[in-house]
């Protein structure tokens, strides 16, 4: 079955600089969510659209951006990067985003800011 | 505001034991809850999910989980413990503190399983 692709896997930046981070549903989800996963913590919610609109957003900072495009995959901007931006960046989508639905989550993006 | 707890950090259980992962609520309303499992540099796979129906629900991997109103729980179980089981378990609730629009998920801390063979 097809699952939830993120991309890149892996990415390095430097300090300042800016990153885009990439999420694919699984075909006929409409609900893209986004969550950071800090070193030995527990994922934390960023933000979220349904049908190509932001529906939540989350302990997301103003530096980061986010959109859901016409074909349903999303995009996460984060400019001026932090070391403390070093994360795990999960993707996860869903069916109408029902609170009955579960999200399938993607494998990742790991971000190190150097 | 939802919550859960996972008030071990750590489970330890030889291989063919039962095992158990604990998970606590705090909801306001009736609760939506799910487990989640990650394997070291791996995203999250769903496990299962209680939404209303049967205490005892069954999942992947022959993992179930009960929940159990009064003590406000839902904590995972499996029968005979694998090595392969070893992993991080999150337990999460469905935020719906705004009339049900908001649907994301507020995980606990994880609870690392250790399966000794």
């Amino acid at each position: 079955a097809a699952g939830v692709i993120q991309s890149p896997r892996h990415l390095i930046k430097e300090k300042r600089e800016t990153a885009t981070l990439k999420c694919y549903p699984i075909p006929r989800h409409d609900t893209v969510y986004w969550y950071q996963q800090g070193p030995g913590q527990d994922p934390q919610f960023l933000i979220s659209f349904y049908e190509k609109m932001q529906s939540d957003k989350g302990s997301i900072p103003d530096r980061f951006s986010a959109q859901q495009f016409s074909d349903y995959h999303s995009e996460l901007n984060m400019s001026s990067l932090e070391l403390g931006d070093s994360a795990l960046y999960f993707c996860a989508s869903s069916l109408d985003g029902s609170a009955y639905n579960e999200q399938f989550f993607g494998p990742g993006t790991r971000l190190t800011v150097l | 505001a939802q919550s859960v707890a996972q008030p071990e950090d750590q489970v330890n259980v030889a291989e063919g034991n039962p095992l158990t992962v604990k998970c606590t609520y705090s909801v306001s309303g009736n609760p939506y809850l799910f487990w989640y499992v990650q394997y070291p540099n791996r995203g999250l796979q769903f496990l299962l999910k209680y939404i209303t129906g049967d205490n005892l629900v069954k999942g992947s991997y022959g993992f179930e989980a009960e929940f159990n109103k009064s003590q406000t729980s839902f904590h995972l179980k499996k029968p005979s413990a694998l090595v392969s089981d070893s992993a991080l378990y999150f337990c999460a609730v469905r935020d719906l503190n705004y009339g049900g629009a908001t649907n994301k998920l507020i995980f606990g801390t994880g609870t690392l399983l250790a399966v000794q063979p």
